[in-house]
């Protein structure tokens, strides 16, 4: 199975700060990497697919980039209500894998 | 709009089955364009895919627990369950059931059923 490795596993960063989260994998996936963020108590919500393309309805000030073993999901400009955890998951074949998760606190 | 809810027992004894039912409202369960996973959540930690059905009935399993489960899918119900047996305490988690687009991954969830396995 792909695995996929997330850094930092946290971070504590304030309103306004561009946040950057790094995933690898251990092996080329394409551009075949989706984001997930989790606000505790809720289940997953689907940010970024294909590694940089947008889910309908999701802030602009997310935004993902990268292919093959290396991406990253960039928050522009922090906001409180993006306190929670994020989660990369690849998309290149069965069996699905993620990361272990970032969580972004805001200080 | 689509709608995904789990439903099954919220206890379930050491070496029993674990069974839940995902119930899908909106008009996506025939598409071939979706299929229908599960996806597991320990307490405090992370994310695990558990399987993922088709609706017409094709499986795919997590090599890890392929073993301990069983995928079905009732159609006429709008309905996909799971059966995960022989379960341990490590099986105690929130389960989620997700619809999974061919292009996007899981792009909807329902809100997730902690099943806690104790005697």
């Amino acid at each position: 199975a792909i695995q996929l490795t997330q850094s930092p596993s946290s971070l504590s960063a304030s309103v306004g700060d561009r946040v950057t989260i790094t995933c690898r994998t251990s092996q080329d996936i394409a551009s075949a990497l989706t984001w997930y963020q989790q606000i505790p108590g809720r289940p997953p919500k689907l940010l970024i697919y294909d590694a940089a393309r947008l889910q309908s309805g999701v802030p602009s000030r997310f935004s993902g980039s990268g292919s093959g073993r290396e991406f990253t999901l960039t928050i522009s400009s922090l906001q409180p209500e993006d306190s929670a955890t994020y989660y990369c998951q690849h998309f290149y074949g069965y069996p699905w894998t993620f990361g272990q998760g970032t969580a972004v606190e805001i200080k | 709009q689509l709608d995904l809810q789990e439903s099954g027992p919220g206890l379930v004894k050491p070496s029993e089955t674990l069974s839940l039912t995902c119930t899908v409202s909106g008009d996506s369960f025939k598409t071939t364009t979706y299929y229908w996973g599960w996806i597991r959540q320990p307490p405090g930690k992370g994310l695990e895919w558990i399987a993922t059905i088709s609706s017409s009935g094709s499986t795919y399993y997590n090599p890890s627990l392929r073993r301990r489960l069983t995928l079905s899918v009732d159609t006429s119900k709008s309905q996909f369950s799971v059966n995960l047996y022989s379960v341990t305490a490590a099986d105690t988690a929130v389960y989620y059931c997700a619809r999974e687009n061919t292009v996007t991954s899981f792009d909807s969830w329902g809100l997730g059923i902690l099943v806690t396995v104790s005697s």
